[in-house]
């Protein structure tokens, strides 16, 4: 499967411990993507990544957060002193800016999700 | 603010039926347009995008939406449903220059044999 892939797909971790997560994009995209979702909503954006450069990010992440794609290849997402109310699923998608078919059409992954104890 | 509503959170159709759900959107500027779907246990999926020209635009499977810019809107639709369609759908925003998209809280369809 040549797909976004993330990992772990579970994490269950206790309440001021460090977690993070990995994402591995489709090779050829160039722009990466984190969302969160909780239940009964949609996935709300965190931040963004054109090749290693981070473009974006939500005003609603607290300073506990940070993303890296070193590279521009794989991310890292990495919450500090973890709270309940992270708990969520962790979305990372890509896409390859620019033009063709696939112009703005986001790929996920199957997601991380934490739960905070 | 931008913000993308789904106004239906559960639909319960037999097969067969026709469907319609509903997305409203609050955007400045030019807008691109989405439907993704989340099959149970999968990972959300594109099924059609709407970036201009004709507003009624076909998806995957058998969907369409249209946009209706006077009524910021842009609804799904699929004449008749199948017990295969049974999954979450989620309408999404984004600007322009795709930096963010905003995605709406979804409607789960629930499609009975």
């Amino acid at each position: 499967d040549t797909g976004v892939s993330q990992d772990p797909r579970h994490k269950i971790t206790k309440r001021g411990q460090n977690v993070t997560f990995r994402c591995d994009p489709i090779s050829e995209h160039n722009r990466l993507y984190w969302y969160r979702q909780t239940l009964g909503q949609g996935p709300e954006f965190l931040t963004y990544f054109q090749n290693e450069a981070q473009l974006e990010k939500s005003r609603l992440l607290s300073d506990r957060f940070s993303a890296e794609r070193p590279k521009g290849s794989f991310s890292t997402l990495e919450i500090q002193r973890t709270e309940q109310g992270d708990s969520a699923m962790y979305l990372c998608a890509s896409t390859p800016f620019g033009g063709g078919e696939h112009r703005g059409e986001l790929f996920f992954g199957e997601g991380s999700r934490l739960t905070v104890l | 603010a931008q913000s993308v509503s789904q106004h239906n959170h559960h639909v319960i159709l037999s097969e067969a039926a026709s469907l319609e759900l509903g997305c409203n959107y609050s955007y400045g500027g030019t807008v691109n347009l989405f439907w993704y779907v989340q099959y149970p246990g999968q990972h959300l999926q594109l099924l059609l995008k709407y970036f201009s020209g004709d507003p009624l635009v076909k998806g995957i499977k058998g969907f369409e939406a249209e946009f209706i810019k006077s009524k910021f809107s842009f609804n799904l639709r699929k004449p008749s449903v199948q017990w295969s369609d049974t999954a979450e759908y989620f309408c999404a925003a984004a600007a322009y220059n795709f930096n963010k998209f905003y995605f709406g809280s979804g409607t789960k369809l629930n499609v009975k044999p």
